[in-house]
C-alpha cells in the first residue's frame, strides 16, 4: 500500500517568512496529491491539491510542486501570516482510492 | 456546494453501550464515502471505505464487527461502534468523495469520550 512520509514534523517561522513543508510517497499509481489544513478540533480543510500530469500549481500564498521521478511532492506557503498556524497535512491516493495521509505539520508563525 | 455534515458533533457515553455516527452528504451523491480516526495530534488514519449498496472494505487492523458500517443510501453513511471502550475515545471523521475523481470533501467530525 502507499506510504507517505512529511518532513518535518514541527515548523516555526516568523510572520512574512515562507515556510515548506515535503512529502514523499512510495506507490508510483498515486496521482492525486492534496493538502489539507487543520485547526485544533475542526475537519480538515482543503487548501491546494495537484495531480500527477501537473509539476506546479499555485494559488495567491500557496504553491504546489510534484517531482513523479522522486515521488515528493511539497507546499510552499509564502508570506506567512499568524493565521497560517494549523497542522498541515499532505496525502496521496491513487485513482479511485481512499486518501493516505502523511503523519502532518505543526506551523507555528510568530508575529 | 459539496457539503458534508456529521452528527453528532460531541458524544459521551458510558463503557459497552453503542454509538451511532452519521455522515451525510447534504448537496451531492456520494457513491463512496470514507471513515478515518483521528487520536489527539496524530494524524488521520482510514478505518474503512464504504461503499453505497455493498459491503464496507475495512483496513488492516480494524474490526469489522465492533465498527459497524452502513452505507444505504447515497447520501448517507453510518458507523456504529459497539460495545464501546474507554481506549475508542478518539475524533472520527467521515469524507464523502465528489464527483471529480479523488476529491474528497470531509465532514466536522465527531468526538466520542468513553467513559
Amino acid at each position: 500500500g502507499e506510504n507517505v512520509e512529511q518532513h518535518p514534523s514541527t515548523l516555526s517561522v516568523q510572520e512574512g517568512d515562507s515556510a515548506v513543508i515535503k512529502c514523499t510517497y512510495s506507490d508510483s499509481a498515486s496521482n492525486y496529491f492534496p493538502w489539507y489544513k487543520q485547526e485544533l478540533g475542526k475537519r480538515p480543510q482543503l487548501i491546494i491539491d495537484i495531480r500527477s500530469n501537473v509539476g506546479e500549481k499555485k494559488d495567491q500564498r500557496i504553491a504546489v510542486t510534484l517531482n513523479k521521478t522522486a515521488k515528493h511532492f511539497s507546499l510552499h506557503i509564502t508570506e506567512t501570516q499568524p493565521e497560517d498556524s494549523a497542522v498541515y497535512f499532505c496525502a496521496a491516493s491513487p485513482s479511485g482510492y481512499a486518501l493516505n495521509f502523511g503523519k502532518g505539520t505543526s506551523l507555528l508563525v510568530t508575529p | 456546494g459539496a457539503v458534508v455534515s456529521q452528527h453528532p458533533s460531541r458524544v459521551i457515553c458510558k463503557s459497552g453501550t453503542s454509538v451511532k455516527i452519521e455522515c451525510r452528504s447534504l448537496d451531492f451523491q456520494a457513491t463512496t464515502m470514507f471513515w478515518y480516526r483521528q487520536f489527539p495530534k496524530q494524524s488521520l488514519m482510514l478505518m474503512a471505505t464504504s461503499n453505497e449498496g455493498s459491503k464496507a472494505t475495512y483496513e488492516q487492523g480494524v474490526e469489522k464487527d465492533k465498527f459497524l458500517i452502513n452505507h444505504a443510501s447515497l447520501t448517507l453513511s453510518t458507523l456504529t461502534v459497539t460495545s464501546a471502550h474507554p481506549e475508542d475515545s478518539s475524533f472520527y471523521i467521515c469524507s464523502a468523495r465528489g464527483l471529480v475523481a479523488n476529491e474528497q470533501f470531509f465532514g466536522p467530525g465527531t468526538r466520542l469520550t468513553v467513559l
